[in-house]
Formats: C-alpha cells, sequence, structure tokens
C-alpha cells in the first residue's frame, strides 16, 4: 500500500550545522509531497512542497527535491538555527478510486544546540 | 487574517462525558479534516468532509461523531465510546478535495480524559 517512510529522530545538531531528514515514500500515480513542520503545542504548518518529479520547494532556507526515481523527498538546511528545533512531519497526497488521500509520516524530531 | 482556529487549546473532561471541539475556517475552503496526534506517532485521519453536509469517515473514526452545517465550522465530537480519548486533535482545510492542494491546519486542542 501506499505510505512514507521518515528516519527516526531525534537529531540533535550544533547551530550552524547541515541538516538532512531523509523521507521516502511509496504512492501510485504521482502524489504531491509536503514538509510540515510542528512547534511546541502548535498545530502543523506547510514549510514546502512539490508537485511533481524533479520540482525542488524551499523556504526560509530548507529545501527538497521531489525525485521519482528513487521515491524519495529529503529535507535539506545549509545552518540550522536554534529556531528550527520542532517536529518534521513528510507527507503526501496522492489519488486512488476517484478520490484523494493524505498520508503522514511519523514526524522527526530536530534539536538544534546552541 | 485569515485561518482556522480551534478551541479551547486545553480540554479536560472526565471519563464517561461527551465533548465537542470547536473549529473554524474564514479561508473559504471547501474541504475539512479531523486528524488526532498521539505522542511519538503521525496523524490519523478521523473524519473529512468535502462538502457542506457531507462527511466521510478516516481510519479511525469509531466512537468520534462530526457535522458539516456551515462551510466554515467543523465540530468534532468526542463521545463516552472512544476508549482512548486523551490525544491532541489537530483541524485542517484546504481549497479542494480534488486537487492536490496542501492543507492548513489549526493550533490543536489536547483533549485530556481522566
Amino acid at each position: 500500500g501506499n505510505s512514507v517512510t521518515q528516519m527516526e529522530g531525534p537529531v540533535t545538531l550544533s547551530e550552524e550545522a547541515f541538516l538532512t531528514i531523509n523521507c521516502t515514500y511509496t504512492a501510485t500515480g504521482y502524489p504531491s509531497l509536503f514538509w510540515y513542520v510542528q512547534y511546541p503545542g502548535e498545530g502543523l504548518q506547510l514549510l514546502l512542497k512539490a508537485t511533481k518529479a524533479d520540482d525542488k520547494g524551499s523556504n526560509k532556507g530548507f529545501e527538497a527535491t521531489y525525485r521519482k526515481e528513487t521515491t524519495s523527498f529529503h529535507l535539506e538546511k545549509g545552518s540550522v538555527q536554534v529556531s528550527d528545533s520542532a517536529v518534521y512531519f513528510c507527507a503526501l497526497k496522492y489519488h486512488t478510486s476517484g478520490t484523494y488521500k493524505y498520508i503522514f509520516g511519523t514526524g522527526t524530531r530536530l534539536k538544534v544546540l546552541a | 487574517d485569515g485561518g482556522i482556529t480551534q478551541s479551547p487549546k486545553y480540554l479536560f473532561r472526565k471519563e464517561g462525558q461527551n465533548v465537542t471541539l470547536s473549529c473554524e475556517q474564514n479561508l473559504n475552503h471547501d474541504a475539512m479534516y479531523w486528524y488526532r496526534q498521539d505522542p511519538g506517532q503521525g496523524l490519523r485521519l478521523i473524519y473529512y468532509s468535502q462538502i457542506v453536509n457531507d462527511f466521510q469517515k478516516g481510519d479511525i473514526a469509531e466512537g468520534y461523531s462530526v457535522s458539516r452545517e456551515k462551510k466554515e465550522s467543523f465540530p468534532l465530537t468526542v463521545t463516552s465510546a472512544q476508549k482512548n480519548p486523551t490525544a491532541f486533535y489537530l483541524c485542517a482545510s484546504s481549497i479542494e478535495w480534488d486537487g492536490l492542494y496542501e492543507q492548513y491546519f489549526g493550533p490543536g486542542t489536547r483533549l485530556t480524559v481522566t
């Protein structure tokens, strides 16, 4: 079936370090892919998205490229800040049997130390 | 400012009582969703609504009920039949059901049942 798999956390980094959070997916057809961020006690906020293969989503220094050949959508940032500490969710939306479905990964907690 | 509001932020109830969580959006979105989030887990879909006066069960609908009498409102009732109701509840909306659009989330309601 369709699924999203994220690397387990927590990921702990020092400020200004390079970040990669892996996300791979299984889906029929041509899904859209998303990264959401959740700060403590809050709802999810859309961080970036990509709607077709080879698209690169970017926002606030974060980037992710939709790789159909490897079914991946890894999140990267060149230099993390303490304020980036949060939980990051990879998600996809796909079309199946006349309807649309969302699937969210289990989330990866990022801790950035000063 | 457009957005999704959920109230209250924290809710406490005694076991055996029904409780209703509020979700309102002024984004003019057609589709609305309710998710449940448990510690260390991803989001699980409870109910969704594609349009006013219509709603469908998600993956974990047992013990929950919803209504969609107005486009901007999608309240969730947690009934006494829900075996483990303590969780963080998230409401979301999207422009349309039929399309690969992202979801926008409210700030969430943390429900504690003792």
